[in-house]
């Protein structure tokens, strides 16, 4: 079966700080890659997807991901943070192929202080 | 908003109750997914439509959970005798017919939150 690893459950920040959330996945086929983001409040909200191709892909406020397939990973990233950042952040993968089913990770949950 | 949604958004109950949560995917997503949320987790997979079709539930965590579509828009999700354990956020999700193999997308509702005392 999958899985999906998020290193760090917990990330404090300053401002303006550069973000960089590891994730792991376990799967020998190819694989879709998601991130979701949960603002406080708020339901779950896709941040980026890869499926195919340039596997430096950018998402909405800033942010990207690079997929790895070598080492199976796909490490969400930011060059500077805002207050407003301050979210949980699930990296998600399904198979690309049969079911769509989404394999999620823990989350990471960031703080960003002023 | 056209976005997914769910009703209601929170539910107590005592255990023992059957309690049911409805989904509302978003306009012409032919696919409807539900997930279980527990604290400090991710969100876990339990069944999934497409159309009205039950294509996958094996997922279900027990026979006392059981989902429907009857006419390929709004589902229900029913847990039976419910017990503490399954207190929890539920979450539902929708994608549209996707535009190439393998490249479905989904997006989230807010969740009903289940409280079982």
């Amino acid at each position: 079966a999958q899985s999906v690893s998020q290193h760090n459950h917990h990330v404090i920040l300053s401002e303006a700080a550069s973000l960089e959330l590891g994730c792991n996945y376990s799967y020998g086929g190819t694989v879709n890659l998601f991130w979701y983001v949960q603002y406080p409040g708020q339901h779950l909200q896709l941040l980026l997807k890869y499926f195919s191709g340039d596997p430096l892909v950018k998402g909405i406020k800033g942010f990207e991901a690079e997929f790895i397939k070598s080492k199976f990973s796909f490490n969400l990233r930011k060059p500077s943070v805002q207050w407003s950042d301050t979210a949980e952040y699930f990296c998600a993968v399904n198979p690309n192929s049969g079911y769509s089913t989404l394999t999620f990770g823990k989350g990471t949950m960031l703080l960003v202080s002023p | 908003d056209t976005g997914v949604s769910q009703d209601p958004r929170h539910k107590i109950t005592k255990r023992g109750q059957n309690v049911t949560f409805r989904c509302d995917p978003i306009s012409e997503h032919n696919r409807l997914y539900w997930y279980r949320q527990t604290l400090g987790q991710g969100p876990e997979f339990l069944t999934y439509f497409q159309n009205e079709a039950q294509l996958e539930k094996s997922r279900l965590l027990s026979d006392r959970f059981s989902a429907e579509r009857p006419k390929g828009s709004f589902s229900t999700l029913e847990i039976q005798r419910t017990e503490q354990g399954d207190s929890a956020m539920y979450l539902c999700a929708s994608s549209p017919r996707p535009t190439a193999p393998s490249t479905d997308t989904q997006y989230f509702g807010p969740g009903t939150r289940l409280t079982v005392l």
